[in-house]
């Protein structure tokens, strides 16, 4: 149980355009999605958490306008790159928490590699 | 605020090696701690936790600790595998170490 499927795994686009990433949990409801990045020496870096029904809340550093973050079931959260540039090519996970399970383990998706070219 | 440090490695052993991984965190409260693993090709998946002081995780060999006075949870194994070969994660709630790359050689 509590399989997090992120999609697509793997996209390509050319710089200006957007992309949208998506996260669902399949066999749990999640009030509560983390994303991240993860940088080529493998470090994991929160971008933001989600919340259902709600604004996300950034992390410092992080531009909300350009990496927008939308939640709005149980079930799914979406990121959507904004107007992506060649630096935010990246490694991007999502993860998620089961409803009411305050300081569970996290379960993630097996990620987005996202290519600007 | 809240944080993680781990050992950042990378780390290389031998088949049989013993293994230790340091993690100390900041925090408010005392939060659960968790070990988190990512294979090859792989998303995260969870390791061990522990959820208050004193308490030990363990899973596939590997063991931690959670030391409130020390505010550390190290991760050990007695005899890694090449089959253990991954980077490993420590975590509370969601914030990360930068996490440990772990070669086991034949």
């Amino acid at each position: 149980g509590a399989v997090v499927s992120q999609h697509p795994s793997r996209v390509i686009c050319k710089s200006g355009t957007s992309v949208k990433i998506e996260c669902r949990s399949l066999d749990f409801q999640a009030t509560t999605m983390f994303w991240y990045r993860q940088f080529p020496k493998q470090s994991l870096m929160l971008m933001a958490t989600s919340n259902e029904g709600s604004k996300a809340t950034y992390e410092q550093g992080v531009e909300k306008d350009k990496f927008l973050i939308n939640h709005a079931s149980l079930t799914l959260s979406t990121l959507t790159v904004t107007s992506a540039h060649p630096e935010d090519s990246s490694f991007y996970i999502c993860s998620a928490r089961l409803q009411g399970h305050y300081n569970s383990p996290l379960h993630f998706g097996n990620g987005t590699r996202l290519t600007v070219t | 605020g809240d944080s993680v440090t781990q050992m950042e490695g990378p780390v290389t052993l031998s088949e049989e090696a013993f293994l230790t991984i340091n993690c100390t965190y900041t925090a408010t409260g005392y939060p659960s701690l968790f070990w988190y693993v990512q294979y090859p090709g792989e998303g995260l998946q969870l390791l061990l936790k522990a959820t208050k002081a004193d308490d030990k995780g363990s899973n596939k060999g590997f063991e931690a600790t959670y030391r409130k006075e020390t505010t550390s949870f190290h991760l050990e194994k007695g005899s890694v595998q090449v089959s253990d070969s991954a980077v490993y994660f420590c975590a509370h709630d969601m914030r990360f170490g930068a996490g440990t790359r772990l070669t086991v050689k034949p």
